[in-house]
């Protein structure tokens, strides 16, 4: 069965790095593309970024776009993505889901993993 | 990109049928057929109800349909029942190659 298990989530200052990972099992990783989104304490989703299934394309939110980087191993059926100059804002946790189709219907999603930026 | 407008919340009485809207530009839900729906329970991961409008996944009840008009996609829930109560998101792509949510809906079974 399809699961998806993120990690790497924490407690960072404001300004600091993180990287979250999302191990891919039961389906061929290397032939969907994926999404990070992410969903504040109490709030509504947000999408983050997808990254199309051979890493050839990234896409970002504005509110990320410069201080994000989505990647993947496919060789590693692992899903990435890298936070910095992070804001107290980015607190959320951070899902990452399977694209079914390629245009945004995600059909498998994580359980999340929480990222909480404050000094 | 702003979200898509959702209203907050909807509520009805089991065996009832309920309708959410989505209402975006003609940037997003008016100019692709690439609007999901999730269903969210408390403390849960999204679940996809709806894909490109009117598609169900399978093992989604058919008592869930989807539409669109114009800049205006539609989520219907026919039959209420009490495990419907959650969150539900609609989401769309956009013209400047990103997605986009709404702002949810609190769906409460009387």
């Amino acid at each position: 069965q399809v699961q998806l298990v993120e990690s790497g989530g924490g407690v960072v200052q404001p300004g600091g790095s993180l990287r979250l990972s999302c191990a891919a099992s039961g389906f061929t990783f290397s032939s969907y593309g994926m999404h990070w989104v992410r969903q504040a304490p109490g709030k509504g989703l947000e999408w983050v970024a997808f990254i199309r299934y051979d890493g050839s394309n990234k896409y970002y939110a504005d509110s990320v776009k410069g201080r994000f980087t989505i990647s993947r191993d496919n060789s590693k059926n692992t899903l990435y993505l890298q936070m910095n100059s992070l804001r107290a804002e980015d607190t959320a946790v951070y899902y990452c889901a399977k694209d079914k189709k390629g245009d945004g219907s995600c059909d498998y999603w994580g359980q999340g993993t929480l990222v909480t930026v404050s000094s | 990109q702003s979200a898509l407008t959702q209203p907050a919340s909807v509520s009805g009485s089991p065996g009832q049928s309920i309708t959410i809207s989505c209402t975006g530009t003609s940037s997003d839900v008016g100019g692709y057929n690439y609007v999901s729906w999730y269903q969210q329970h408390p403390g849960k991961a999204p679940k996809l109800m709806i894909y490109d409008v009117s598609n169900r996944p399978s093992g989604v009840s058919n008592r869930f349909s989807g539409s669109k008009s114009g800049n205006t996609a539609s989520l219907t829930i026919s039959g209420l029942q009490a495990e419907d109560e959650a969150d539900y998101y609609c989401s769309s792509y956009t013209s400047s190659s990103s997605w986009v949510f709404g702002g949810g809906t609190k769906l409460t079974v009387l």
